[in-house]
């Protein structure tokens, strides 16, 4: 099982919006709406930032969304600022027998 | 206040066994919710998943691992462990214990996580 694809950077100024996005095949992306988001700043553990494709969990700021297409999600942060500023993974639940695969992750810069 | 520790050695040896364990508290692993699991991430690289496990004992893990993977639960102890056997320098990562949720289907709660180092 491959990693989901994902841009190895990507940037923005503050105020922009950026998307990022994670291309998986029909045996996971494409065949679950089980995709989740994970924001990781240098040295710390990753945070949940969507799941389910779309949803925002309690007490993350609605500048960040998430939506899927066929077989790509994608995660938009809108609004950028200085604190955006990290590593970015996705993750799709791909069935009984592999059950989770990551994205190969993208480090977001604000300019 | 769900919160996740990892504990054990951070240096091991080339063909040895790496073990790990995870303490949970202000939760319960017998919780029917949730599975309780294991991902990794090189230095400087993406995260891999590891497996997971239920109190009950059904597990599932990485096919890419599977052969030198095992993971346990031990409900009376809160805990949940991981072993890695005949490590190589490839198995040098850090290791996150992680809950993740059964309707939803995400890690929801993580440790903060242990650096292992395979090395003679």
């Amino acid at each position: 099982q491959s990693a989901l694809t994902q841009p190895a950077s990507v940037s923005g100024s503050p105020g922009q919006s950026i998307t990022i996005s994670c291309t998986g095949t029909s045996s996971d992306v494409g065949s679950y709406n089980l995709v989740s988001w994970y924001q990781q700043h240098p040295g710390k553990a990753p945070k949940l930032m969507i799941y389910e494709g779309s949803k925002r969990p309690s007490g993350v700021s609605n500048r960040f969304s998430g939506s899927k297409s066929g077989n790509t999600a994608s995660l938009t942060i809108s609004g950028l600022q200085a604190e955006d500023e990290a590593d970015y993974y996705c993750c799709s639940y791909a069935g009984s027998r592999i059950s989770f695969v990551f994205g190969t992750g993208t480090k977001v810069t604000v300019l | 206040q769900v919160q996740l520790q990892e504990s054990g050695p951070g240096l091991v040896k080339p063909s040895e066994t790496l073990s790990l364990t995870c303490t949970v508290s202000g939760g319960s692993v017998s919780s029917g919710s949730y599975y309780w699991s294991w991902i990794r991430q090189p230095p400087g690289q993406g995260l891999e998943w590891i497996g997971y496990i239920y109190y009950s004992g059904s597990i599932s893990y990485n096919p890419s691992l599977k052969s030198r993977v095992t993971i346990s639960v031990d409900t009376s102890k809160n805990q949940f462990s991981l072993k890695v056997s005949s490590v190589t320098a490839a198995d040098t990562a850090v290791y996150y214990c992680a809950r993740v949720d059964m309707a939803t289907v995400y890690f929801d709660y993580w440790g903060q996580g242990t650096l292992v180092t395979v090395s003679s």
